[in-house]
């Protein structure tokens, strides 16, 4: 079975602070994606890798970057953690879809992290 | 962007009953795909339908695609208290990204 895992359950940071977010998945896909996840907007694309060093932004990227060094670890960073930071994130690990095989394969999700910024 | 939208939001019925969660989307996808969340877990992976199927099935779950109407729906037979969740779909329109709509919760009542 894939196994993805977070680092922390629950984190509490204070505003300012660097934060540190790792995932770290155990099956060899090549893509690796963070989400934040808050009730009444689901969830949100904050980045994307699909290889080592490479990496997307998604739909919110202000405010966080990542870290891909190694193929199983992709790693999210708050550079200046704020209280609208506050939220649940998860991590999902994914095969690369080759063209024509009919798009993308499932992702496969991390516990998640909760968040919590004072 | 593009977003799934599940209907309802909430759902509640007893066990044993069927449970029925629709999802709207707006453009042209790839495949869709549902997903369930216990309650402050990780999503969990169900089911994905391609664009050019109509139905599928995998245990006591049955998935339909209707792509002329951008909708999905999810249908849960004999429900189980262990199937309270929220339930999620997604849509993959031929980039790296997957849409998450936000989620059907579930309840079923013992």
């Amino acid at each position: 079975d894939v196994k993805v895992t977070q680092s922390s359950r629950y984190l509490v940071k204070r505003t300012g602070e660097k934060v540190f977010l790792e995932c770290v998945q155990d099956m060899d896909h090549e893509n690796m994606f963070w989400y934040r996840q808050d009730p009444g907007l689901g969830l949100r694309l904050i980045y994307f890798s699909y290889d080592v060093k490479m990496k997307e932004k998604g739909d919110i990227p202000e405010g966080y970057s990542v870290s891909r060094e190694k193929k199983e670890r992709f790693s999210l960073i708050l550079e200046s953690a704020s209280t609208n930071q506050t939220s649940m994130y998860l991590c999902a690990s994914s095969l690369f879809a080759r063209s024509g095989t009919g798009g993308a394969y499932e992702q496969y999700f991390g516990p998640g992290t909760r968040l919590t910024v004072t | 962007s593009q977003q799934g939208e599940e209907d309802p939001q909430a759902l509640s019925i007893q066990e044993g009953e069927n449970a029925t969660m629709n999802c709207s989307y707006k453009t042209s996808i790839n495949n869709l795909q549902w997903y369930r969340q216990n309650s402050g877990r990780g999503l969990v992976h169900l089911i994905l339908i391609r664009s050019n199927e109509r139905e599928k099935h995998s245990g006591r779950l049955r998935v339909t695609l209707d792509t002329s109407k951008k909708s999905s729906s999810l249908l849960i037979t004999a429900s189980r208290a262990a199937d309270t969740a929220s339930y999620f779909c997604a849509t993959h329109s031929g980039t790296y990204k997957y849409i998450f709509g936000t989620g059907t919760r579930l309840k079923v009542l013992a």
